[in-house]
């Protein structure tokens, strides 16, 4: 049973636009939830968090936002470059409970 | 850089040998956590330490898997008898324990076991 969804395997965005990359989650213990985009052959790279005490959150040209009721975060992107072309994964965390839930991601790719 | 470091970054192993990967955790970070990734799927969760405690143990794949932090520093993630299902992306992350806690990842090590 997967705890993290994320639902579209696969987003185009023209450059300059806004992505909006969707989350959705089954576990209520989730508390603590946050975005990682990831290269090919590289690590996940943090990006942005959010608690479950908050509704959204911002920093520079990235937004998360939750709505625990639900159980459904997105990450917002604005505006989109190339460089933001990569996979992102959403992941979700009990803080009763250590280990990082991520989701299997969703591939971006910005377009010129 | 003081970033999570990761030994070796890829590894080609046949099928029965042993291998070893070792991870460098952030300096200041206390807990170290080991995942594996496969194609089209997300990390997936294997075990952690808090210091040199093994806090969980029970996702390791098989016991086949184990994994030390002697010293609370770096960690070593060992596959004995490798397999071919064993092919995939090792990720090693680290924080530190303060409530709400971030992840940080490193760069990986990818084993091929033909």
């Amino acid at each position: 049973d997967q705890q993290v969804k994320q639902n579209s395997p696969s987003l185009s965005v023209q450059e300059g636009r806004i992505s909006i990359l969707n989350c959705d989650y089954t576990n209520s213990m989730f508390d603590y939830f946050l975005w990682y985009k990831k290269y090919p052959a590289e690590g996940p790279t943090f990006l942005i968090s959010i608690s479950s005490i908050k509704d959204k959150n911002e920093d520079g040209r990235f937004t998360v936002f939750l709505n625990k009721s639900a159980k459904h975060l997105s990450l917002h992107i604005v505006p989109s470059q190339p460089g933001d072309s990569a996979v992102y994964f959403c992941a979700a965390i009990d803080s009763g409970n250590t280990p990082l839930v991520f989701g299997k991601g969703t591939r971006l790719s910005v377009i010129a | 850089d003081t970033g999570v470091s990761q030994n070796p970054r890829h590894k080609i192993t046949k099928r029965g040998q042993n291998v070893t990967f070792r991870c460098d955790p952030i300096s200041e970070h206390n807990r170290l956590y080991w995942y594996r990734q496969t194609l089209g799927q997300g990390p997936e969760f294997l075990t952690y330490f808090q210091n040199e405690a093994q806090l969980e143990k029970s996702r390791l794949l098989s016991d086949r898997f184990s994994a030390e932090r002697p010293k609370g520093s770096f960690s070593t993630l060992e596959i004995q008898r490798t397999e071919q299902g064993d092919s995939a992306m090792y990720l090693c992350a680290s924080s530190f324990r303060s409530g709400a806690e971030t992840q940080y990842f490193g760069p990986g090590t990818r084993l091929l076991v033909l």
